[in-house]
């Protein structure tokens, strides 16, 4: 069964710190690999990361995908009380191999960030 | 606004009736999901549509789950026989779709369904 771990579940950290935080997955057919982050609504999308060992950037925030090890990293500097959401990992899988899967996300529970003063 | 919209934002509802959501999606986008996500989840996958062709169902789409796409453009997701189970944030996504690449998918800000 396809699988999307995030760790850790929940933080809490300062004005200022830098975070970082974790995605593994066990899935057949990978295709992409997405961060998303949601606050009291629907999640908006961060990053969708199909490469490994290539950092997408935007403004404080970035990530990077390890096909290999089969894990992707969100790193946030210099955070701030509005970077305070939950962030979620989504998995997307191939349709070329298994037709039957389309193009689905599998999500991970996610990671509760909250950014204190 | 060119997102993604949904109808209504919020649903109350006593358990054993039928509710109907409904979700426009961008305006150039092929693709249609549904997903369902309940406190503490991520969203979990229900359907998914590539113009007006349902490509796939989960499991977790039960018999009394029904969803169209009629003209390739918005999408209804009715829930017949409602129970306190089905209580949930309905969430439509919508991305382009064309063969040999990979699209990020955009959420609508969700039906929030409460069955009494």
């Amino acid at each position: 069964e396809d699988k999307v771990v995030q760790s850790p579940l929940s933080l809490v950290v300062h004005e200022g710190d830098t975070v970082t935080l974790n995605c593994s997955y066990e899935v057949t057919n990978f295709r992409s690999l997405l961060w998303y982050k949601q606050e009291k609504k629907a999640p908006t999308f961060l990053f969708m990361l199909t490469s490994s060992g290539i950092e997408k950037k935007s403004g404080r925030l970035s990530s990077i995908l390890d096909k290999k090890e089969l894990f992707s990293i969100l790193n946030i500097t210099a955070t701030q009380t509005g970077d305070s959401a939950i962030y979620l990992c989504a998995v997307e899988l191939s349709p070329y191999i298994n037709t039957g899967t389309a193009s689905k996300l599998t999500f991970g529970t996610g990671t509760r960030l909250q950014v204190t003063l | 606004d060119t997102g993604v919209s949904q109808d209504p934002r919020h649903k109350i509802t006593k358990r054993g009736q039928n509710v109907t959501f409904r979700c426009d999606p961008i305006s150039e986008h092929n693709r249609l999901y549904w997903y369902r996500q309940t406190l503490g989840q991520g969203p979990e996958f229900l359907t998914y549509f590539q113009n007006e062709a349902q490509l796939e169902k989960s499991r977790l789409l039960s018999d009394r789950f029904s969803a169209e796409r009629p003209k390739g453009s918005f999408s209804t997701l009715e829930i017949q026989r409602t129970e306190q189970g089905d209580s949930a944030m309905y969430l439509c996504a919508s991305s382009l779709g064309r063969q040999g690449r990979a699209y990020e998918q955009y959420f609508g800000p969700g039906t929030r369904l409460t069955v009494t």
